[in-house]
């Protein structure tokens, strides 16, 4: 069976300090992988999703980035976070045949 | 381009009482819809699917949801809430490629004893 890992699950960071968040699938082979952020009151936005080792699609202009050094392996970043960077990270995957997206378990983010 | 449309950012409900979720869409292409759950601090559960076929959609839970392309919806019900139902409801649509879901903003359910 599919698992996806996300880690750490809370993070305290103050201002201008850097940031990875980093994902995992396992059971699968060239998933797509995906970046939601939860913002209070204001649902899920995609942040990022990737059909493919080294390929990266931005959704929404931002201070954030992410990479995919292995197939089954996704990396938020920051090199300088803001206030408004605080949320609840999600991240996701989908067979790239597949019609269903699952689910890590989310990683709250702080910036102080 | 696709979205979705939630109406009614929180719903309050007396146990036993039908559930109603709204959820509303535009797409571009035949769409496929998605209802997930999410309880305080997790990630997004499944709770059912339209792809193609039947209209009707049952999931877990006793939840189901029927797709009406006239009205550009997939509402969510259940017969009877049950306090185990409190939780955030989300409506997502993907469109055939399957790279990119969109979701809704969500609608918080609360379950009344």
């Amino acid at each position: 069976s599919q698992t996806i890992h996300q880690w750490p699950a809370t993070l305290v960071q103050p201002v201008g300090s850097p940031l990875s968040l980093e994902c995992t699938v396992e059971g699968t082979s060239n998933p797509n992988l995906y970046w939601y952020r939860q913002a209070a009151g204001r649902g899920l936005q995609l942040l990022f999703y990737s059909v493919g080792i080294g390929q990266i699609s931005s959704e929404v202009p931002q201070n954030l980035s992410a990479s995919r050094p292995q197939d089954r392996q996704f990396i938020l970043s920051s090199k300088k976070l803001l206030l408004s960077d605080s949320g609840f990270y999600l991240c996701a995957w989908s067979r790239v045949t597949g019609n269903t997206i699952y689910f890590g378990e989310g990683s709250w983010l702080t910036v102080v | 381009a696709q979205s979705v449309t939630q109406l009614g950012s929180h719903v309050s409900v007396s146990e036993g009482a039908l559930v109603l979720l709204r959820c509303n869409y535009s797409s571009s292409v035949p769409p496929y819809l998605f209802w997930y759950v999410q309880y305080p601090n997790q990630g997004l559960q499944l709770l059912l699917k339209y792809t193609t076929g039947a209209t009707l959609v049952k999931g877990i839970n006793g939840f189901e949801a029927e797709f009406k392309k006239s009205e550009t919806s997939f509402h969510l019900t259940k017969p009877s809430a049950h306090m185990s139902d409190a939780a955030e409801y989300f409506c997502a649509v993907s469109e055939g490629n399957f790279n990119k879901f969109y979701f809704g903003s969500g609608t918080k359910l609360n379950v009344k004893p």
